[in-house]
């Protein structure tokens, strides 16, 4: 099944204590994405990337880094969470960019 | 001015009419819009996309742009209480592959 993978689906943790939520595609896609979305403030995106080694940042990349050194996996992380990086984190992918994106599950994030 | 702007709503609209939600977007250089659906706590998921001014009929859900006008919009014909939900629109940036997303229009169909 063609799909978008994030793991963990629930995550709590602490303020400074490094993490990473990992993302997979299974379509070949180049195009890979993470946004977080709030209430009041949409769907926000964090990083992007158009091809493995390349990626750019986003809207609200403050506090985040990312890699692509293969197609599928584009993990996010997060080296000192604070609270204000509590949110609803969603990892997406396209062929193009152009013919849309396919979304991951989500992960639902609290730093306390 | 927000790049992709939408009526948050909640618009509501009685079973099996017509639901009409808009969307406008300032980057004049943009070439692809799409339309995704987000039930609460669930991904967002694609219902349509478009290129081209004109419409795009999907089933009931037909896609309308205005490129002149910097205008999308989403009609869905016969709505149905299972249509309710958030739908969201999304311009991509003509110059790099950032989908920016408008806040979302909630949509309620009542039976």
């Amino acid at each position: 099944e063609a799909q978008v993978t994030q793991n963990p689906r629930y995550l709590i943790t602490v303020t400074g204590k490094k993490l990473t939520v990992t993302c997979s595609q299974n379509m070949n896609h180049e195009y890979m994405s993470w946004y977080r979305q709030d209430p009041g403030l949409g769907l926000r995106q964090i990083y992007y990337s158009m091809n493995v080694e390349v990626t750019d940042k986003g809207d609200v990349p403050e506090g985040y880094k990312v890699s692509r050194k293969e197609k599928r996996n584009f993990p996010l992380i997060l080296e000192s969470p604070s609270p204000n990086q509590t949110s609803l984190y969603f990892c997406a992918s396209s062929l193009s960019g152009g013919d849309g994106y396919t979304f991951g599950s989500g992960t639902r994030l609290t730093v306390v | 001015q927000k790049e992709v702007e939408q009526n948050s709503g909640p618009l509501s609209v009685p079973e099996g009419a017509i639901a009409s939600l808009n969307c406008t977007y300032s980057d004049r250089v943009s070439q692809s819009f799409f339309w995704y659906r987000q039930y609460s706590g669930k991904s967002p998921e694609l219902i349509m996309s478009i290129y081209s001014n004109g419409d795009k009929e999907d089933g009931r859900f037909t896609a309308q742009l205005n490129k002149a006008s910097q205008y999308v919009s989403l009609l869905i014909r016969d709505s149905q209480p299972s249509d309710s939900a958030t739908y969201l629109c999304a311009v991509l940036s003509g110059n790099t592959g950032k989908l920016i997303f408008g806040q979302g229009t909630t949509l309620q169909v009542k039976p």
